[in-house]
């Protein structure tokens, strides 16, 4: 079965707002995660990654926190436009087989304006 | 370059067809995927080339045949497909199995 899930399938917040995306995952031996946004007719992008001697990434706008104490991952986006809107998938790098990217089910982030 | 392009953008064939699907990137990256994602899923892994050769087969059924004629192409070959192989076919590729996957625009393909 999967090794990641998603808390929710559907979120909305107001234009301006932050917004934090949850993510969960069952193999405590994984040890790298990637966030990707998916716009409608696209290919997924990456947004950041983080490796589990981390426990923190910040990027433009976008911070990636990992817990694994609590196999829990979460994407932070700060200030969020119109442009954000989109599917979040969260994915985890298999690590008895490293080429294998395994992602969750994704959640659709819906900025209202 | 720092992108992954995909070719056709849209295909519909029969049950009966042979197509291919195309992939190319020019960023060096020795490691190409292919994914297959029905609507409203996650993508799903099917092939992982490696150094221009096939690493990983996911099971995947022996109508879908992919091709790695060298380190910038990737192509997928189809026969005999089912209308439930329809679906958006993403192709990948990375530097190494432990950095970022860059993806494709994706091939939308629809089966009759």
């Amino acid at each position: 079965g999967e090794s990641v899930g998603l808390h929710l399938p559907t979120l909305s917040v107001q234009e301006g707002d932050n917004s934090i995306i949850n993510c969960a995952y069952s193999n405590s031996a994984s040890d790298y995660f990637i966030w990707y946004k998916q716009e409608s007719g696209k290919g997924p992008q990456f947004i950041i990654d983080i490796r589990s001697n981390m426990d923190k990434r910040q990027g433009q706008r976008v911070t990636v926190l990992l817990n694994k104490t609590v196999k829990h991952l979460s994407l932070q986006i700060a200030a969020t436009q119109p442009g954000d809107s989109a599917v979040y998938f969260c994915a985890d790098l298999d690590p008895q087989g490293a080429q294998k990217l395994v992602f969750g089910q994704g959640t659709r982030l819906t900025i209202n304006p | 370059d720092t992108e992954v392009t995909q070719t056709p953008k849209h295909l519909v064939m029969g049950m009966t067809n042979k197509k291919s699907l195309k992939c190319e990137q020019h960023m060096g990256h020795r490691a190409m995927y292919w994914y297959k994602q029905k609507a409203k899923k996650p993508p799903e892994l099917m092939f992982v080339y490696s150094y221009e050769k096939l690493s990983i087969n996911e099971s995947v059924p022996s109508r879908f045949s992919p091709e790695c004629p060298n380190s910038s192409l990737l192509n997928l070959h189809l026969h005999a497909l089912q209308p439930e192989d329809s679906a958006l076919y993403l192709c990948a590729s990375s530097s190494g199995h432990y950095n970022e996957q860059f993806f494709g625009p994706g091939t939308r393909l629809t089966v009759l």
